[in-house]
This record gives structure tokens, sequence and C-alpha cells, in this order.
């Protein structure tokens, strides 16, 4: 079965330390990956976005994300949080092809505490 | 704007009562999607658009669900007789369909609180 597992519900990270989200998929296919970013009241903001090459990936506010084929998995990371990092962190697996819909796993909310 | 916009952003319905939620995409997007996403939980697909044409609806959790974009634009989720059970936030997101290939545009989303 498709699915993405968030495994941290609530991670609180001191401001200016260092992050790591943990997200692992299981897809038939060629995965193309994201992390999204969802704010109180706000719709979700892309942070950045696996397609090919690079396992590597830069987005933006200073993330980035490492995709290992061999753990199935596509971490998200930050080398120093800012307390306007505080919010929803969702990880999400899709087909290449236009018009499929994405798969979700359900969050970690990040906390920043002073 | 530019964005993906929803309308309301927050709907109270008693129960039994018929809701209509609306969702103007990015213009020019070719694809259209909506999720549900219930509280603590990832968003879930429900409905897929290409243009005008409603190719999957394969999330639709019931019969009371129904959605529409009858000129491959605005489009409109409704769900009658509405049951405690629907209330989440529902989110319509947009793609173009072009070189970004599957990448989804997200609309604020719209709180639906059924009592």
């Amino acid at each position: 079965a498709q699915s993405v597992t968030q495994p941290d519900i609530h991670i609180t990270v001191s401001e200016g330390a260092s992050l790591e989200l943990r997200c692992n998929y299981s897809y038939g296919a060629t995965p193309y990956l994201f992390w999204y970013v969802q704010s109180p009241g706000q719709g979700l903001q892309l942070l950045l976005k696996y397609f090919s090459g690079d396992t590597l990936v830069q987005g933006i506010k200073g993330f980035e994300a490492e995709f290992k084929r061999s753990q199935s998995s596509f971490n998200l990371r930050k080398p120093s949080v800012h307390w306007s990092d505080a919010a929803e962190y969702f990880c999400a697996v899709g087909r290449s092809q236009a018009g499929t819909a994405l798969i979700f796993g359900k969050g970690t909310t990040l906390s920043v505490s002073s | 704007g530019a964005g993906v916009s929803q309308s309301p952003r927050y709907k109270v319905a008693k129960r039994g009562q018929d809701v209509a939620l609306r969702c103007d995409p990015i213009s020019g997007h070719v694809s259209l999607f909506w999720y549900q996403q219930a509280l603590g939980q990832g968003p879930e697909f429900l409905t897929y658009f290409q243009n005008e044409a409603q190719l999957d609806k394969s999330g639709l959790p019931s019969d009371r669900f129904f959605a529409e974009r009858p000129e491959g634009s605005v489009s409109t989720l409704k769900i009658q007789r509405t049951q405690q059970e629907d209330s989440a936030v529902y989110l319509c997101a947009s793609s173009s369909d072009g070189t970004s290939g599957n990448e989804q545009f997200f609309g604020p989303g719209t709180r639906l609180t059924v009592l």
C-alpha cells in the first residue's frame, strides 16, 4: 500500500539549534517527494520537492532534504531554527504524472523554544 | 491575487444542512484537486478535475459529496445532509501540468464545523 509515515508527532527545538524531521514512504513507482509547511489558519506552502537528480535538494527558508532510496526516506533539515519556523510540516509522495493525487503523512508539529 | 482562493473560510452548519464550498484556482491551471484534512491529520484526496472533466472521484467518502467544475476554472464542492464526521478543513489545490509536473498549489482551506 502507498503510504507516508512521519514518526514524530511533535518536536520541540531551541531557537538556533538544528532540526531534522523524518519522513518514510512506501510507494510502488518512482516517487516524487514534497515537503509542505502549514501555519495556523493558512494553506500548505511548498518548501521543497524532489523529482530526480541530485538527492540533496534545497528549498525555501533555508530548508533542505535528502532523498535516500535505500532507506525510503526523505528527511527535512535546517541548520539553525528560527522562532518563525514553528508550524506543522507535512511530507507527501506522488507520481510524476500531472493530475495524480498526493499522499500525505500525518504531519509533525514543530515548536521552537527560546 | 495570484494564488488559489477559497470561500467561505469558515462555515458552521447544523447537521442535515447542505453546504457549498468554492475554489478559485490559479488562472490557467488545468488540474484541480480537493482534499479533506481532519483535525490532527494530513490532507486526504477527495477528487480531481482536468479542466471541466472529473477524472477521479475515488476519495469522496459518500454519495453525499459532490463536486463540479463546469467551465474548467472555478470549482464547487457540495456536501448534502451534513454529518458531524464531515467536520474538517477542505483544501483545494491547482496545478499547471506544465514543466513543474505535479507541483500543487494550495488554497487556505474552508473549515467546516457541523453541529
